[in-house]
C-alpha cells in the first residue's frame, strides 16, 4: 500500500463546476498537507499548503484534511478551463530535520467550455 | 529568480548509453531533489542532497545511477548503462529548510532510451 493514495482520473467537469479532488494516506504521524498543480510538460508547483485538520481557502480553492479519517481533499469553486491540469496531493512529516515529500500518483483534471 | 533550471529539455538515447541530467537550483535553497515521474508509478523520490551532501539514496538503483552535488549551484543525474525502463520524466526541485515552503520543481527532462 502506498503512503499516499489518489485516484488517477481523469476528471472532465464543465466550466463553472464545483470540483473535489480526494487523496487518503496511511501514516497518521503525518502534519502537514499540500497540493501541487502540474500544467502539461510542465514541473509541478505548490497551489496550497496546510498543517494538521482543518480548512484554508484560497480564492477559488479550498484545501480541507481530516485527520481522524486520513482524508485530504481539495475544492475548485467555478472551475475555468484554465485549471485543466494534474492535480498531486503531497504529505510529509516534521520531526525537526527535514523530511522528504511523499506524492500522490496525481488526478488528472479537465475542465471544458 | 530563474527559477529551477534543468537541462537538456529533451534526450533521446539507445540502450547502453551513458546519459547526464544536469540541474540548477534556486540559489539559497540548501536541499535539492531528484524525482522522476512515470505513468505507472508517479513521482518517486531518487535521492536528495542537504548542503550538497546525499541525505536519502534509498529510492535510486545504485547500480546504474549516481548522484553528484559538487557545489551549491549544480547537480547531475547520471545513468550508466542506460535501459529502457528507464524512460521517463526527471525533475529535480530545490527548497529551502523550511518545508512548509514546498519545494520548487524544475520543467524536467525527458528521456527516452530506444
Amino acid at each position: 500500500q502506498k503512503e499516499v493514495e489518489q485516484d488517477p482520473g481523469p476528471l472532465s467537469v464543465p466550466e463553472g463546476a464545483i470540483v473535489s479532488l480526494n487523496c487518503t494516506y496511511s501514516n497518521s504521524a503525518f502534519q502537514y498537507f499540500m497540493w501541487y498543480r502540474q500544467y502539461s510538460r510542465k514541473g509541478p508547483e505548490l497551489l496550497m499548503y496546510t498543517y494538521s485538520s482543518g480548512n484554508k481557502e484560497d480564492g477559488r480553492f479550498t484545501a480541507q484534511v481530516d485527520k481522524s479519517s486520513k482524508y485530504i481533499s481539495l475544492f475548485i469553486r467555478d472551475s475555468q478551463p484554465s485549471d485543466s491540469a494534474t492535480y498531486l496531493c503531497a504529505s510529509f512529516l516534521s520531526t525537526g530535520g527535514y523530511n522528504k515529500l511523499i506524492f500522490g500518483a496525481g488526478t488528472r483534471l479537465a475542465v471544458h467550455p | 529568480d530563474a527559477g529551477v533550471i534543468q537541462s537538456p529539455r529533451h534526450e533521446v538515447t539507445e540502450m547502453g548509453q551513458e546519459v547526464t541530467l544536469r540541474c540548477k537550483p534556486i540559489s539559497g535553497h540548501d536541499y535539492l531533489f531528484w524525482y522522476r515521474q512515470t505513468m505507472m508509478q508517479g513521482l518517486e523520490l531518487l535521492v536528495y542532497f542537504n548542503n550538497k551532501a546525499v541525505m536519502d539514496d534509498s529510492g535510486m538503483p545504485k547500480d546504474r545511477f549516481s548522484a553528484k552535488m559538487p557545489n551549491a549551484s549544480f547537480s547531475t543525474l547520471k545513468i550508466q548503462p542506460s535501459e529502457p525502463r528507464d524512460s521517463a520524466v526527471y525533475f529535480c526541485a530545490s527548497s529551502k529548510p523550511r518545508t512548509e515552503f514546498g519545494y520548487t520543481f524544475g520543467s524536467g527532462t525527458r528521456l527516452t532510451v530506444v
